[in-house]
């Protein structure tokens, strides 16, 4: 089946620490492959997306790429903030005769400390 | 452009009662999805509705129904409430065009609490 995982939280640092958060993958087919990022009390907001293996998808200083050959797609920024705290989800999303769904992980709750 | 729209934002029910969540999508686009988000389950698809018609469902009960009207404004009912059924409802729309793939905007969320 399809399935995401993600590194278990809750994570917590410092700012301007560097950030990793593993994600990985099952799928069949080829799937694209989303951050989503939910801030207390809110929906989700797309953070960066990659549509095709060795694609870079950055946003706000976050980054990911999509590695086919280790089914990764593991987010990366260099300097965290304080703003940056909230539950970070990694997604795959795959179209069957038109209809798309997303698949998610579990979440993982980053807490960035002054 | 305005987001994804989601009433009402919070609800309460009791078991057994029924519960109607409205969405609308962003203008100009075609397809609503919703997800259901619990503690314990993650975020899970419910269903997508385009050109007024379901085009995947996941696992849930047929509790959970759907609609969605001419205008792409979706509705989502859950009839004979459960304790379980608590939860962040999500909506999200997506424009429906020649991509392939084709990213998904989330709107607030409808938090029900069913007691």
């Amino acid at each position: 089946g399809n399935s995401v995982t993600q590194m278990e939280g809750p994570v917590t640092l410092s700012e301007e620490a560097f950030l990793t958060i593993n994600c990985t993958y099952t799928a069949t087919g080829y799937p694209s492959l989303f951050w989503y990022v939910q801030y207390p009390g809110e929906g989700l907001q797309l953070l960066l997306k990659a549509t095709k293996a060795d694609d870079k998808g950055s946003n706000k200083g976050f980054e990911a790429t999509y590695r086919k050959e280790t089914t990764s797609f593991h987010l990366e920024k260099g300097s965290v903030q304080v703003s940056d705290s909230a539950v970070y989800f990694c997604a795959l999303s795959l179209v069957i005769q038109g209809a798309q769904k997303l698949v998610f992980g579990q979440g993982t709750r980053l807490t960035i400390n002054p | 452009k305005a987001g994804v729209t989601q009433t009402p934002r919070y609800l309460i029910k009791t078991r057994g009662q029924q519960v109607t969540l409205s969405c609308s999508p962003i203008s100009g686009h075609r397809s609503v999805s919703w997800y259901q988000q619990t503690p314990g389950q993650g975020l899970q698809f419910l269903f997508e509705y385009f050109s007024e018609t379901q085009r995947n469902k996941g696992n849930f009960p047929g509790r959970f129904s759907g609609r969605q009207f001419s205008n792409s404004r979706s509705e989502m009912n859950v009839s004979t409430l459960e304790l379980g059924d608590s939860a962040l409802y999500l909506c999200a729309s997506r424009r429906v065009g020649l991509a392939a793939q084709e990213t998904q905007y989330f709107g607030p969320g409808t938090r029900l609490l069913v007691l």
